[in-house]
């Protein structure tokens, strides 16, 4: 079973200031990652896909990077609405069993 | 737009079993290239994968839930279904049904429902 962990468990920053978000998968899960996006009593929503493309009305402020084990999402310039849970998702190939990482969460500092 | 919306019981009793459906509007169920997943989260903590279901009714499960779980899809109604037997108090959470799109590049979840919060009490 492949495990992701991400870090930090918590980032504190203030808008304007880059955040990156790193997730490390415990074998290669290629470039099958997905980031998500959490806030307080709502659903995840799809940042990031196959590691570096942002879904449809994701802001450029967001960018995926990596491959392998190693993986970053980057907030270039915190906004306030910015400030949520993030999780990385895998999917393993065989059986096909999608995990999500703990999550990291990004709160004003 | 897609959307898709949870519904059923909010409060389960111990050992017996949970049901949810998800309605999906603003596109078929039957599209290709998409599965439909459910994922749970309990209060605080991260989330879980459940299972997903291609509009054949193709199901793919997550090993430590698979003896007790059972998804399943209704074409004409454009909804699909979970089924979690002998629940205990470890099964209370947000239940959420999404879109899954899997590709031969990845798999990914969007759009979700709003989630509905079961609660497995006697």
């Amino acid at each position: 079973e492949i495990v992701l962990t991400q870090s930090p468990a918590t980032l504190s920053l203030s808008p304007g200031e880059r955040a990156t978000l790193s997730c490390r998968a415990s074998q290669s899960v290629s470039s099958y990652l997905a980031w998500y996006q959490q806030k307080p009593g709502q659903a995840p929503r799809l940042l990031i896909y196959d590691a570096s493309n942002r879904a449809t009305g994701i802001p450029a402020r967001f960018s995926g990077s990596g491959s392998g084990t190693d993986f970053t999402l980057t907030i270039s310039s915190l906004e306030p609405e910015d400030f949520a849970v993030y999780y990385c998702q895998q999917r393993s190939n065989w059986p096909p069993v999608f995990t999500f990482g703990p999550g990291t969460k990004v709160d004003i500092k | 737009q897609l959307q898709l919306q949870e519904s059923g019981p909010g409060l389960v009793k111990p050992s017996e079993t949970l049901s949810l459906t998800c309605t999906v509007s603003g596109g078929s169920i039957s599209s290709s290239s998409y599965y439909w997943g459910w994922i749970r989260q309990p209060p605080g903590k991260g989330l879980e994968w459940i299972g997903s279901i291609y509009y054949s009714g193709s199901t793919y499960y997550n090993p430590s839930l698979k003896s007790r779980v059972t998804i399943s899809v209704d074409t004409s109604k454009n909804q699909f279904s979970l089924k979690l037997s002998s629940v205990t108090a470890a099964d209370t959470a947000v239940y959420y049904c999404a879109r899954h799109m899997s590709l031969h590049t990845g798999d990914w979840f969007d759009p979700w429902g709003q989630g509905t919060l079961v609660t497995v009490s006697s």
